[in-house]
């Protein structure tokens, strides 16, 4: 089944270490994006790339990494920079920019200790 | 920050028609509206998006106002499912940043037996 997956689903870290998130899609997009959902809120963006090997900050990264070295994968990290990390992560990918819809992947609610 | 003013929460009988109000009075001529509902702890599901004609697909009708200053998402049946977060959105057609989608709070969707 083409789609996106998160892994894992709930994470747990020390505070002053850095996480890496998994983000994989099959679906061949060449979009994705980062966002972070806190208790109540809407989501924020935090970093898409638009293209392989090529990505842009979004409206709150402070504090995040990303990479885009394959078209299938943009893991995010977390770093001790980050002043409150504790947040759901969710990963989403679509075909191209403009107006094509965005498939979200589950997922990855962490929790800094 | 978000465009759109949504109510914080509405109620809907089950099998009976949900109808959700977005108000989007600086709407830009360019920018479509979007639709999107979250079922707690998962990924955003994309529902419909419509520019200024009433649009309908196998999960909902959108209708637009002629001056699209708002538009109203119709859950023709809803089920029990069908209770989540939904989110009213619009985005500009153009790449770079303004292509992102920008999540508000959205209206809480409760389906009742």
């Amino acid at each position: 089944d083409g789609g996106i997956t998160q892994s894992p689903k709930y994470l747990f870290r020390k505070e002053g270490q850095n996480v890496t998130l998994s983000c994989e899609q099959n679906l061949n997009h060449d979009a994705m994006y980062w966002y972070r959902q806190d208790p109540g809120q809407g989501l924020r963006l935090i970093y898409y790339s638009q293209i392989v090997n090529d990505f842009q900050k979004g409206d709150i990264a402070e504090g995040y990494s990303v990479s885009r070295e394959k078209k299938e994968s943009f893991p995010l990290t977390v770093t001790s920079a980050q002043k409150n990390p504790t947040a759901f992560y969710l990963c989403a990918s679509s075909s191209g920019w403009g107006i094509n819809e965005q498939f979200f992947g589950p997922g990855t609610r962490l929790t800094v200790l | 920050d978000a465009k759109t003013t949504q109510p914080t929460s509405m109620d809907c009988a089950e099998g009976r028609a949900a109808n959700l109000p977005c108000n989007h009075s600086t709407i830009s001529g360019n920018e479509y509206v979007y639709w999107y509902r979250q079922i707690h702890s998962q990924g955003p599901q994309y529902i419909i998006h419509g520019l200024k004609n009433n649009e309908t697909n196998e999960m909902a009708s959108l209708i637009i106002t002629e001056d699209r200053k708002s538009s109203t998402l119709i859950l023709p049946h809803a089920t029990l499912r069908d209770t989540a977060v939904y989110y009213c959105i619009v985005r500009v057609l153009e790449g770079g940043s303004q292509g992102n989608l920008i999540f508000g709070k959205g209206t809480k969707l409760s389906v009742k037996p």
